[in-house]
């Protein structure tokens, strides 16, 4: 079946070190999006991509970076420079390169810093 | 600033049914959507209006008045299995989408 994958689930991470959070997806769909999700508030854009080997900073793009190297894929790297990145983190795809289509989403990854 | 608006927590019983507000203030409108999300989970779509008026879909419905920046979930004939959170989405004049902090529903038997 046509999703999106992303791995690991949970992960936990000691400061000052950075992590690389994996999205997959086989909906062969062109736009992908990343999303930080925290108790009490909305999603918040982080990047988001429309065409391979191009991303756009979203709005909270600092302390991360992206790359999309094939339509399938958009991994996610937390650094150090993140200053609270314990946070519930998902990525998403979508048909069209703006935001009025369906947005489809993977399970998630809870980081956690330790 | 742009801004959604939900209520934070609803509580409703069992076969009852509830309606979940969302207001909005954006620079522009290209859409209202709504999703659904378990706890720990992703979230799912649930309906999406551009229009005003109400669009059905089985036990969910969704209302729109543009002129309002007013939306409304509505679900019926509650189920266990409907206790999530209602998330607002609102896609603005830029095509960026500005989400609500979301609605926690809890059923009750």
């Amino acid at each position: 079946d046509g999703g999106i994958t992303q791995s690991p689930k949970y992960l936990f991470r000691k400061e000052g070190q950075n992590v690389t959070l994996s999205c997959e997806q086989n909906l062969n769909h062109d736009a992908m999006y990343w999303y930080r999700q925290d108790p009490g508030q909305g999603l918040r854009l982080i990047y988001y991509s429309q065409i391979v080997n191009d991303f756009q900073k979203g709005d909270i793009a600092e302390g991360y970076s992206v790359s999309r190297e094939k339509k399938e894929s958009f991994p996610l790297t937390v650094t150090s420079a993140q200053k609270n990145p314990t946070a519930f983190y998902l990525c998403a795809s979508s048909i069209p390169d703006k935001h009025t289509g369906e947005l489809f989403f993977g399970e998630g990854s809870r980081l956690t810093v330790l | 600033g742009q801004n959604i608006d939900q209520p934070t927590e609803m509580t409703a019983t069992e076969g009852a049914i509830v309606q979940i507000n969302c207001t909005y203030q954006t620079s522009g409108f290209n859409g209202l959507f709504w999703y659904q999300q378990h706890a720990g989970e992703a979230p799912t779509f649930l309906s999406y209006n551009v229009l005003d008026g109400l669009e059905e879909k089985g036990r969910f419905s969704s209302f729109l008045s543009r002129s309002k920046g007013y939306s409304y979930l509505l679900l019926k004939e509650l189920q266990m299995k409907d206790s999530a959170s209602y998330l607002c989405a609102v896609t603005d004049s830029n095509y960026q989408l500005i989400w609500g902090a979301g609605t926690k529903l809890i059923i009750k038997p």
